[in-house]
């Protein structure tokens, strides 16, 4: 049974052009995450919550935003997207993020083209 | 501090031989481990993790890892390798001051892993 439930699993989007990838989960887990992975790199955190509560990376750019709804969504929000947004965005969850023994389970990833 | 390295960028081995994935690791307390697994286009799938249990922590598909606190590793290894291993593998460390601190992942830069007939 999927876990963690990423959609769409492939978005093309236009320079500039608003676009909202979307991150379920089934795992009522407390703390929900977004990270960016370029070919060949490995992940990058660009945000989480626990909860409600928003925690933003300090390097992650202004125009990647996210909003989380409710316990089981989470939205991926990037206002203006460039040739250098291009990715594969990964959603990931852990139940509770704390004491550094969680274990974060992956989404299969919506991988964005900007044409 | 935390960082993890992973020796090898590239592995490449012929199917039924043994598979060693190397990973080092520093922290300033004590870690969690963790082994993913990601095939082509797909999302990270956990293989194992170590939290202060066992040394020798026992994982899906056949894989396993030792934890050596003396040499900082962590280690993956298979004795038989099979043509659906062909993947990239991410080592990740994970810490906090305690245990109600946050505890965020570090990821190694990865290690794909070719497997030949």
């Amino acid at each position: 049974d999927a876990m963690v439930i990423q959609n769409p699993r492939y978005q093309v989007t236009q320079f500039g052009k608003p676009v909202t990838l979307s991150c379920s989960q089934t795992l009522n887990h407390n703390v929900m995450y977004w990270y960016q992975q370029k070919s060949s790199q490995a992940p990058k955190l660009l945000f989480h919550y626990y909860d409600k509560d928003f925690n933003n990376e300090a390097d992650t750019p202004d125009n990647f935003q996210s909003r989380r709804p409710n316990t089981s969504f989470c939205f991926l929000d990037i206002r203006s997207p460039g040739l250098g947004d291009a990715a594969m965005y990964l959603c990931a969850t852990s139940r509770d993020g704390r004491g550094g023994t969680d274990t974060q389970y992956f989404g299969p990833g919506t991988r964005l083209t900007v044409l | 501090a935390q960082s993890v390295t992973q020796l090898d960028s590239h592995v490449s081995v012929s199917e039924g031989t043994p598979v060693l994935l190397r990973c080092n690791y520093s922290s300033s307390y004590s870690p969690s481990l963790f082994w993913y697994v990601q095939h082509p286009n797909k999302g990270l799938q956990l293989l194992l993790k170590y939290t202060s249990a066992a040394t020798l922590v026992k994982g899906i598909n056949g894989f396993e890892a030792e934890f050596k606190k003396s040499e900082t590793s962590f280690h993956l290894t298979k004795p038989s390798a099979h043509m659906s291993d062909a993947a990239e593998y991410f080592c990740v460390v994970s810490d906090s001051l305690t245990t109600d601190s946050w505890g965020k992942f570090q990821f190694g830069a990865g290690t794909q892993v070719v497997v030949t007939p």
